[in-house]
């Protein structure tokens, strides 16, 4: 079983102010990785996800970046926030392509 | 979009009753996975049925599968007020993510 650590909990920052959320993975090696984001009542929009090392996939353009420096550890970031930045950010782990995902606790940033 | 979708988008039953949510999806899938989501927190993994499997259990959750309309049904029999939590579809369409739907907000009422 695979373990999602995720920090912080809550996150308020001004607008333009850099963002950076960390995830990291116990219980499993070279893992797909996955970043979220989940506005308040709906479903989830995955953002980016990583298949390796230095390996990342974005699915929607947008003001946000993620990086993948080692094999357990996912890394999403921002120079500048927006307002629209504001939501529930969850990082993902799975053993492989379309196996279950673990999730951490997620972030609930408020850009205000 | 391939996006799943649930129904009903809410759902309020009595304890003890069962409940039943639906997920519908559009194009061929790999497999179909059931999450479970308490208010503010990570999305926890319920059942995984693949593509050639039509009905699987665990403990009170049942979950079935029909490819040919392309819909799944979650089951949940004699429920408790533990079980209040907003439960997800997420279908594998064989790349390298799942694609969620939007979720049944289901309260149990003591």
């Amino acid at each position: 079983s695979q373990t999602i650590h995720q920090w912080p909990a809550t996150l308020v920052q001004p607008v333009g102010s850099p963002l950076s959320l960390e995830c990291t993975v116990e219980g499993t090696s070279n893992p797909n990785l996955y970043w979220y984001r989940q506005a308040a009542g709906r479903g989830l929009q995955l953002l980016f996800y990583s298949v390796g090392i230095g390996q990342i996939s974005s699915e929607v353009p947008q003001n946000l970046s993620a990086s993948r420096p080692q094999d357990r550890q996912f890394i999403l970031s921002s120079k500048k926030l927006l307002l629209s930045d504001s939501g529930f950010y969850l990082c993902a782990s799975s053993a492989d392509r379309g196996e279950k995902l673990f999730f951490g606790s997620g972030t609930q940033l408020s850009v205000l | 979009s391939q996006q799943g979708e649930e129904d009903p988008q809410a759902l309020s039953i009595q304890e003890g009753e069962n409940a039943t949510m639906n997920c519908s999806y559009k194009t061929s899938i790999n497999n179909l996975q059931w999450y479970r989501q308490n208010s503010g927190r990570g999305l926890v993994h319920l059942i995984l049925i693949r593509s050639n499997e039509r009905e699987k259990h665990s403990g009170r959750l049942r979950v079935t599968l029909d490819t040919s309309k392309k819909s799944s049904s979650l089951l949940i029999t004699a429920s408790r007020a533990a079980d209040t939590a907003s439960y997800f579809c997420a279908t594998d369409f064989g790349n390298e993510k799942l694609t969620f739907g939007t979720g049944t907000r289901l309260t149990i009422i003591p």
